[in-house]
């Protein structure tokens, strides 16, 4: 198994424009998540999805920010508009729905906004 | 609501010696699981153990073990024989039965000393 995929891996933008991270979850996989890593507050997450629909998007942090899962491999993070405080490693991670599945990272994009 | 305390910054130990990670954390749901996860410097998140709240054993997975005390509230991973390769951030994580979600600690930086 190839794990989970994201893309792009870097992605340095100018304030206001728009950036989609994309993601690939392991095949078979129930739950996908984003989270977001800063050094200010740590791994929070911003959004999940159980089966494709979008269960709690409690985290993400305003309107600018926006998340699909068109179908079972795929899923996008949009921002727009991007701004420097959105400069961040956003990761994608999924699992099984089993409490003892440990969840499965992808390598993260790191976003740089300036 | 779920929280997770690890309240060491940074950690430091000599090659080949064991170490100790301290968790904290705290819920109300009677169900949950434990993570902890490594992050080397080159970014990746990668799931080394889990520890599920009904366990009678604490959990292993070669030179990693979890120190579980429910009652305490605790799950301190422990590293044997260190290794130069341990060196990085370790992450302690939960989830509840009904929350799909990580909640991750603020991590410790360990730095295994030659």
């Amino acid at each position: 198994d190839a794990g989970v995929i994201q893309s792009p891996r870097h992605e340095v933008t100018e304030m206001g424009q728009e950036v989609t991270l994309r993601c690939k979850p392991i095949s078979g996989h129930d739950y996908l998540f984003w989270y977001r890593q800063t050094m200010m507050r740590g791994l929070e997450l911003l959004i999940y999805f159980n089966n494709n629909v979008p269960i709690d998007d409690s985290g993400m942090p305003e309107d600018r920010f926006s998340a699909k899962m068109p179908n079972a491999s795929f899923s996008t993070l949009k921002i727009q508009p991007s701004e420097p405080r959105d400069s961040a490693v956003y990761f994608c991670a999924s699992t099984l729905d089993v409490l003892s599945d440990g969840y499965t990272f992808g390598s993260g994009t790191r976003l740089t906004v300036v | 609501a779920q929280k997770i305390t690890q309240t060491q910054p940074g950690m430091f130990v000599q090659e080949k010696e064991a170490v100790t990670l301290d968790c904290t954390y705290d819920t109300s749901d009677p169900s949950y699981g434990l993570f902890w996860y490594k992050q080397p410097s080159s970014g990746e998140m990668i799931f080394l153990i889990y520890q599920g709240s009904y366990d009678q054993q604490n959990a292993t997975e070669g030179r990693y073990s979890l120190n579980f005390q429910k009652a305490r509230k605790s799950a301190n991973l422990v590293i044997s024989a260190s290794q130069l390769g341990d060196s990085a951030m370790y992450f302690c994580a939960m989830r509840g039965r009904d929350r799909r979600q990580l909640t991750f600690g603020s991590g410790t930086q360990l730095t295994v000393l030659p």
